[in-house]
């Protein structure tokens, strides 16, 4: 399969602890994006890479939130410090380039209890 | 602002019928859409795009029309199987405004077919 992967695919975790999510993009893809989605919404941006660069930065993304993708390849997400508003569907996608298409992994839940 | 919403949050059809999705956005500097499709638990699944220099665009039994007067974006999906029963989002890409290529989504419409 040479889609977007995201590992794990269900995290549960209590209030106060760390997760880290992974994604691995499709390769060769340059960017990298990742969205967050809670029950009945659409997704909403997070921050995306160019390569290994992170570019953007949502103002939802505080600062318990951190991004890296240190080889230019998979990313990973991590959230310190879980509150339960951090419950949602997190989304990963990625695209060639700035106006191709994003492709989106199966994302991650994180329920945060 | 900026915003890309629905219509209608749910619609139900008869199998074998003609759907139609309609999406609005506000920001008339969107110069490209795309349509997503999410089944449940699943992440979107890209459908078909469009960019603002068209006003049509066809793929395999999907539709997407794009207004640009009324900036408004419709997807038909023609003969509605129950496989294509999910929650269908508009997504709007500004790359022209340097922002990164972020997608702004639309709330969904939830399509649900009837046998």
């Amino acid at each position: 399969d040479t889609g977007v992967s995201q590992d794990p695919r269900h995290k549960i975790t209590k209030r106060g602890q760390n997760v880290t999510f992974r994604c691995d993009p499709i390769s060769e893809h340059n960017r990298l994006y990742w969205y967050r989605q809670t029950l009945g919404q659409g997704p909403e941006f997070l921050t995306y890479f160019q390569n290994e660069a992170q570019l953007e930065k949502s103002r939802l993304l505080s600062d318990r939130f951190s991004a890296e993708r240190p080889k230019g390849s998979f990313s990973t997400l991590e959230i310190q410090r879980t509150e339960q508003g951090d419950s949602a569907m997190y989304l990963c996608a990625s695209s060639f380039g700035l106006a191709d298409t994003q492709y989106f992994g199966p994302g991650t839940r994180l329920t945060v209890l | 602002g900026e915003s890309v919403g629905l219509h209608l949050p749910t619609l139900s059809v008869q199998e074998g019928d003609n759907s139609i999705i309609n999406c609005a956005y506000s920001n008339s500097a969107s110069d490209y859409f795309i349509w997503y499709k999410q089944e449940s638990g699943k992440g979107p699944q890209f459908i078909i795009d469009i960019r603002s220099n068209m006003d049509k665009r066809q793929g395999q039994r999907v539709t997407v029309l794009l207004n640009k007067t009324v900036k408004h974006l419709s997807l038909q999906i023609a003969a509605t199987q129950p496989g294509d029963s999910a929650v269908y989002f508009c997504a709007e890409n500004r790359p022209a405004e340097n922002q990164g290529g972020k997608l702004i989504f639309g709330q969904g419409t939830e399509l649900s077919v009837k046998p």
